[in-house]
């Protein structure tokens, strides 16, 4: 089985512009959460799709957004581009069983705003 | 406010030895917790698990150890081999609105083992 495939892998943007991520997750998992990972701050929870709707968020600003296709595929936009925005993103399928089922990661895009 | 806390950002151990990883959190609604290993240029692997109904997991070289009342887990790799270099995160889990769930993961400890 195919794991989470996450494109692109690596993004140089400028301040000011918006940038959109993709990720399309494991076979027959339906929900799609996306992190946040910078140097020394661990993984932070931005939000999480099931079903296309979205079902949790983190304290990121709006300019963070998301959606969720009916293939469960998963886009993360982020507009009007920071230089703090510069980070590791991760997205993340499970089948969303409810409790205690485990998130599959894939490796991220790299995100480097100058 | 860290809900979840990884103390150590690296640990060194020998081959062979015991690797102990330490993760505390704050927050009393959190009843499921995880830990994932990260190789560089990688997503976070899912490694063990464990429900806040149980205080030890086992899994192979890995168990978890969970304290309920002093709000600590703890990952024991043993015997810990070079391969098991890598970040390891901590997490944990509650229901939130509408059934879902959202992992909130500690800063991560570097575990190098030494050959």
């Amino acid at each position: 089985k195919a794991g989470v495939t996450q494109t692109p892998r690596y993004l140089i943007k400028t301040r000011g512009q918006q940038v959109t991520l993709s990720c399309s997750p494991i076979s027959g998992h339906r929900s799609v959460s996306w992190y946040q990972q910078t140097p020394g701050q661990g993984l932070q929870f931005l939000f999480e799709y099931f079903s296309e709707t979205q079902r949790n968020k983190g304290n990121f600003p709006g300019r963070f957004s998301g959606r969720q296709f009916s293939n469960s595929r998963s886009e993360m936009n982020v507009s009007t581009l920071e230089l703090g925005d510069s980070a590791l993103y991760l997205c993340a399928s499970s089948l969303a069983r409810g409790r205690g089922d485990e998130q599959y990661f894939g490796p991220g895009t790299r995100l480097t705003v100058t | 406010d860290q809900q979840v806390k990884q103390n150590s950002p690296s640990l060194s151990v020998q081959e062979g030895r015991i690797s102990i990883l330490n993760c505390d959190y704050t927050n009393s609604m959190f009843d499921y917790f995880l830990w994932y290993k990260k190789y560089p240029a990688e997503g976070p692997t899912f490694l063990i698990s464990i429900s806040s109904i149980k205080d030890k997991n086992e899994d192979g070289r890995f168990t978890v150890f969970l304290n309920k009342s002093a709000k600590h887990l703890s990952l024991h790799i043993v015997p810990s081999q070079p391969g098991d270099s890598a970040v390891y995160f901590c997490a944990a889990s509650a229901i939130s609105s509408g059934s879902a769930r959202q992992l909130t993961f500690g800063s991560g400890t570097q575990l190098t083992v030494l050959p």
